[in-house]
């Protein structure tokens, strides 16, 4: 059974901080993986998607990479600002599953950014 | 472009009564995924509809069902409810294949008393 692990649970930084959000899953047979971040009582919003033949995404002060073979993934964030408080959340497509599309979640580590 | 919107915003229940949980995916996209968030529990994987039709199915047990509609609107339907349903109940679309993003909406907050 695939496993997504998110360490550490919870984060906190001052304002302009460079930081790395680390995932690691079990199963490397994977699709892609998909970060997201969810304010307090909020939905998910989708950041960034790695498909399994890619090394790394990038979208402004983020930056995802992906090492299939290790089962990790980690989350950059330049220049971190009290706006990026949140619970980033990484989540894996198993090729077991792919043809399920079910999305398979870890606990999610809570961000905060002091100013 | 609008995302994917759901209805309603909060839903107050009671033991034994139904729920209907609506979704809106964003326009273009057949398919439309539920998971369930509940405290402690993490994102569980629900149900998946893809042009109108059930695809799949996490480890629920059967009075939790929907359905897709033609447009592609969706609707999650509880039954029975029990207090362990209470839960932020989240909608999600994407366009077919399997290495399209899923992208969510703000949820549903249903709670039992």
């Amino acid at each position: 059974k695939q496993e997504v692990t998110q360490i550490p649970a919870a984060l906190s930084v001052p304002e302009g901080e460079n930081l790395v959000l680390n995932c690691s899953f079990t199963d490397s047979a994977i699709y892609n993986l998909q970060w997201f971040r969810q304010d307090p009582g909020k939905g998910l919003t989708s950041l960034l998607l790695i498909q399994s033949s890619q090394r790394e995404q990038t979208s402004g002060r983020l930056n995802a990479s992906l090492d299939k073979s290790s089962g990790r993934s980690t989350l950059y964030i330049a220049a971190s600002q009290p706006g990026d408080s949140a619970t980033y959340l990484c989540a894996v497509l198993l090729i077991s599953s792919g043809s399920a599309r079910q999305l398979t979640f870890g606990s999610g580590t809570q961000l905060t950014v002091l100013p | 472009e609008a995302g994917v919107t759901q209805s309603p915003t909060h839903l107050i229940k009671t033991r034994g009564q139904q729920a209907t949980l609506r979704c809106s995916p964003i326009s273009g996209h057949t398919s439309v995924y539920w998971y369930q968030q509940a405290l402690g529990l993490g994102l569980q994987f629900l149900l998946w509809y893809d042009e109108g039709e059930e695809r799949n199915r996490g480890n629920f047990p059967p009075r939790f069902s929907g359905r897709q509609f033609p447009n592609y609107s969706s609707e999650l339907n509880v039954n029975a409810l029990e207090l362990e349903d209470s839960a932020l109940y989240l909608c999600a679309s994407s366009l077919g294949g399997n290495n399209q993003p899923q992208h969510f909406g703000d949820g549903t907050r249903l709670s039992i008393l």
